[in-house]
């Protein structure tokens, strides 16, 4: 079965520092997708960034881009200049074809991150 | 732009009564999927439909039925509620190709006591 692993339960940046969040999986699959999702306090649940695991180029969104290592089946998010809008439940999630057309996001349990003005 | 609606957005329920969490989309997605938010654990997938007409289990779906008659709604439905399945839910929807993920509804708090 798939997993995902977030080691770090909650983390605090520094309002403009740069944060990495970690993110390791699991996976036989040769073909998936990588997904950062957003949980603000709003509960609301944002894709941040997305990255497709047959590209060697790691995925940027303005100030947010990923360090994808698929041999070592890691996948960080960056956050760069940091700002007090990014303190945020993030989730890292995994999805692979598994099957009847389905995509199936499996996720890991979140990191909470906190800005510190 | 709606994108994926969910009512109600809380609720409490008494252990036994039964319930159904409604979620819609506009965006002519054929995936929906429902899961649940539970503290230190993610989210987990309940069950989800690949089309009208097609549901399949994911990973925690006792006590949970679905149903897909239209593209547009999967509602969710608690046949008797218990205090384990007191958590937040949320709908979600794709369009075929997986490569951008899933659009989440915005959540629906369900207390059982």
């Amino acid at each position: 079965a798939q997993t995902v692993t977030q080691s770090q339960p909650e983390m605090s940046v520094q309002e403009a520092e740069t944060v990495t969040l970690s993110c390791t999986y699991d996976t036989s699959e040769s073909d998936y997708y990588l997904f950062w999702y957003k949980q603000p306090p709003s509960r609301q649940m944002i894709l941040v960034i997305r990255q497709e695991a047959y590209k060697q180029q790691n995925a940027t969104e303005n100030r947010f881009s990923v360090n994808f290592q698929k041999a070592a089946k890691s996948f960080s998010l960056k956050i760069s200049d940091s700002q007090l809008g990014d303190a945020a439940m993030y989730f890292c999630a995994y999805s692979y074809y598994s099957g009847a057309g389905s995509y199936q996001l499996t996720f890991g349990k979140g990191t909470k991150l906190s800005v510190i003005p | 732009n709606a994108g994926v609606t969910q009512t109600p957005k809380f609720q409490v329920l008494k252990t036994g009564q039964s319930m159904t969490l409604q979620c819609a989309q506009d965006m002519n997605h054929e995936y929906m999927s429902w899961y649940r938010q539970d503290p230190g654990m993610g989210l987990r997938l309940i069950h989800y439909s690949v089309g009208a007409g097609i549901t399949d289990q994911g990973e925690v779906p006792n006590g949970y039925n679905v149903s897909r008659s239209t593209t547009e709604d999967f509602p969710l439905r608690l046949l008797s509620a218990a205090p384990s399945q007191t958590s937040v839910y949320f709908c979600a929807s794709r369009n075929r190709d997986g490569h951008y993920g899933y659009t989440f509804g915005s959540g629906t708090r369900l207390t059982v006591v």
